[in-house]
């Protein structure tokens, strides 16, 4: 089957932590993004990258860090410089990156105790 | 003005009657338009992508563009309870950052 996924499915950290969510997708998509979801916030991106070894900032990548190393993962480490980071987290891919259909994954919901 | 923009409602309409919901944008994301489904803690799922001015059709659904008047609106014939969700309007411009989305259109449909 292809699609994206994510893991872990729900993630606790503690403050002062780093944290990594995984995000891994077999549809040979050039291009994938990260978003961050709150409550009546919408989609806000993270990061986004077009090809392996690049990528660049989205409206909110302060406390964030990604990296893709290959093609089919784009993992996200949210860093404890990150103030509040408790929300939705999405991963898409599209098959190129200038408008092109985005697909998601089931997300990550990370909780700050 | 913010670059899409819906109603965050809750919209509220009858099981069988037909669901309205309207998104505005601006012209930095112009040019292909898509609505996504959001059940509650789960991820967006696409519906319907709509690239020229016009209808477009796909069994219940319907998407319309206008770029005239820059809006774009999404119509379910015979509303279900199950398409009770929010629904997430989103816009490109071309750029490489990819879609720009609204805060999404909570709809419920009564049975």
């Amino acid at each position: 089957d292809g699609g994206i996924t994510q893991s872990p499915k729900y993630l606790f950290r503690k403050e002062g932590q780093n944290v990594t969510l995984s995000c891994e997708q077999n549809l040979n998509h050039d291009a994938m993004y990260w978003y961050r979801q709150d409550p009546g916030q919408g989609l806000r991106l993270i990061y986004y990258s077009q090809i392996v070894n690049d990528f660049q900032k989205g409206d909110i990548a302060e406390g964030y860090s990604v990296s893709r190393e290959k093609k089919e993962s784009f993992p996200l480490t949210v860093t404890s410089a990150q103030k509040n980071p408790t929300a939705f987290y999405l991963c898409a891919s599209s098959a190129g990156s200038r408008g092109d259909t985005q697909y998601f994954g089931p997300g990550t919901r990370l909780t700050v105790l | 003005q913010k670059e899409v923009e819906q109603n965050s409602g809750p919209l509220s309409v009858p099981e069988g009657a037909i669901a309205s919901l309207n998104c505005t944008y601006s012209d930095r994301v112009s040019q292909s338009f898509f609505w996504y489904r959001q059940y509650s803690g789960k991820s967006p799922e696409l519906i319907m992508s709509i690239y020229s001015n016009g209808d477009k059709e796909d069994g219940r659904f319907t998407a319309q563009l206008n770029k005239a008047s820059q809006y774009v609106s999404l119509l379910i014939r015979d509303s279900q309870p199950s398409d009770s969700a929010t629904y997430l309007c989103a816009g490109s411009g071309g750029g490489a950052d990819g879609l720009t989305f609204g805060k999404g259109t909570h709809l419920i449909i009564q049975p």
